[in-house]
């Protein structure tokens, strides 16, 4: 099956500092990449949707200018989260689509704002 | 607008026996169906989809799923469970592509999996 790679699988950054979290398709053009979070013990929340070239469509009640999503090729989108505060601490995972009827996810990326 | 339920937060069940995990949908097109499992701090594996055809999806790991439209369920099984099977299931759904829905799914809450010896 098609692989996506996230990186990276976890971080920790300092209360005000910016993060940068990679997506990419390994071996398939992604026109569409997702982007959610989880809560512990929670499902996941799509926080945007992004297609190629254009801007992401955030999901209501996501902050634009907080969760930065850039998807400047087929095969690679990032999610920049700014100014990251302890609130922001969660489990981001992406995945991709290239037209079909399945997604692949990557395997996550574990934040924790300190 | 789409939407699925998963009633059950924990379904636990003994090594060798039938699990079920249930999930029902709700989507204002044809529906596309997915089953994933999590295992801690990792991404979402695929098991299954129902796209069209039969009702009964076979998947990974021996697992599958019987789409029923009347019932608008889309429960998972397993004929004989594993310790190793221990994970959080999420069932999702996407609405008909024709709609404009895209590959935009939705998750239901998920229900975690316990397989005991």
């Amino acid at each position: 099956g098609a692989v996506v790679s996230q990186h990276p699988s976890w971080v920790i950054c300092k209360s005000g500092t910016s993060v940068k979290i990679e997506c990419r398709s390994l071996d398939f053009q992604a026109t569409t990449m997702f982007w959610y979070r989880q809560f512990p013990k929670q499902s996941l929340m799509l926080m945007a949707t992004s297609n190629e070239g254009s801007k992401a469509t955030y999901e209501q009640g996501v902050e634009k200018d907080k969760f930065l999503i850039n998807h400047a090729s087929l095969t690679l989108s990032t999610l920049t989260v700014t100014s990251a505060h302890p609130e922001d601490s969660s489990f981001y995972i992406c995945s991709a689509a290239a037209g079909g009827t399945e997604a692949f996810f990557g395997q996550g990326t574990r934040l924790t704002v300190v | 607008a789409q939407s699925v339920a998963q009633p059950e937060d924990q379904v636990n069940v003994a090594e060798g026996n039938p699990l079920t995990v249930k999930c029902t949908y709700s989507v204002s097109g044809n529906p596309y169906l997915f089953w994933y499992v999590q295992y801690p701090n990792r991404g979402l594996q695929f098991l299954l989809k129902y796209i069209t055809g039969d009702n009964l999806v076979k998947g990974s790991y021996g697992f599958e799923a019987e789409f029923n439209k009347s019932q608008t369920s889309f429960h998972l099984k397993k004929p004989s469970a594993l310790v190793s099977d221990s994970a959080l299931y999420f069932c999702a759904v996407r609405d008909d592509i024709l709609t404009g829905g895209g590959n935009k799914l939705t998750f239901g809450t998920g229900t975690q999996l316990k397989v005991e010896l």
